[in-house]
């Protein structure tokens, strides 16, 4: 059965405290995987996407990483609205076409 | 531009009424989606449209209905509800795959049932 694996659950860290989430994931075959930042109440928003092994992506403080196992989220130097959920989905070559598997998210807290 | 816009913001309903949920995207994507999502959980898919077809049901109960009137436009029927069916509903848009592809979400609705 195809599954994603967010640690740790929850996070908290001091402002300009660089660390890493992780998403581990079994499926039978990678499409795609997705990281997302969601703030309460609101949607989920696009951070990157990661297609093969070796593939990183960054975005101003947030780096992706992916290998043929996990993938990281690295923060560097996080500043308090950084403080968020972070998800991450991924997209099997088993599954159904468009559907995400999602992980239950890392709860961030950056503290000033 | 990567917006897709919910209506409304917040719903409160009696177990007995009807009301719709509106969704839109002029992103051109061709895929759209309606997720539930309760709270310190992840989003739980709940259908997909492709081309305007339903492409996937998760096994959802009939008193949700959705309809895909266009490219542009996603409504989520609800009739009859339960309480249990409280929680923030999601859209989302992308283009069809494969490959995968990102999903951009609107900001939700936040569904009451009393």
């Amino acid at each position: 059965e195809d599954q994603v694996t967010q640690s740790p659950e929850a996070l908290r860290l001091q402002e300009g405290e660089s660390s890493s989430l992780n998403c581990s994931y079994t499926v039978s075959g990678l499409r795609g995987l997705f990281w997302y930042r969601q703030d309460p109440g609101k949607g989920p928003e696009f951070l990157f996407t990661l297609y093969s092994a070796g593939e990183e992506k960054e975005k101003e403080r947030l780096k992706a990483t992916l290998t043929k196992k996990e993938s990281f989220l690295h923060i560097t130097a996080p500043k308090p609205e950084d403080s968020a959920t972070y998800l991450c989905a991924v997209q099997a070559t088993g599954g159904a076409t468009n559907k995400l598997i999602f992980g239950t998210g890392t709860l961030l807290a950056v503290q000033p | 531009d990567t917006e897709v816009t919910q209506t409304p913001k917040h719903l409160v309903m009696g177990m007995t009424n009807k009301k719709s949920l509106k969704c839109e995207q002029h992103m051109g994507h061709r895929a759209m989606y309606w997720y539930k999502q309760k709270a310190k959980k992840p989003p739980e898919l709940m259908f997909v449209y492709s081309y305007e077809k339903l492409s996937i049901n998760e096994s959802v109960p009939s008193r949700f209905s959705p309809e895909c009137p266009n490219s542009s436009l996603l409504n989520l029927h609800l009739h009859a509800l339960q309480p249990e069916d409280s929680a923030l509903y999601l859209c989302a848009s992308s283009r069809p795959g494969p490959p995968a592809y990102e999903q951009y979400f609107g900001p939700g609705t936040r569904l009451t049932v009393t």
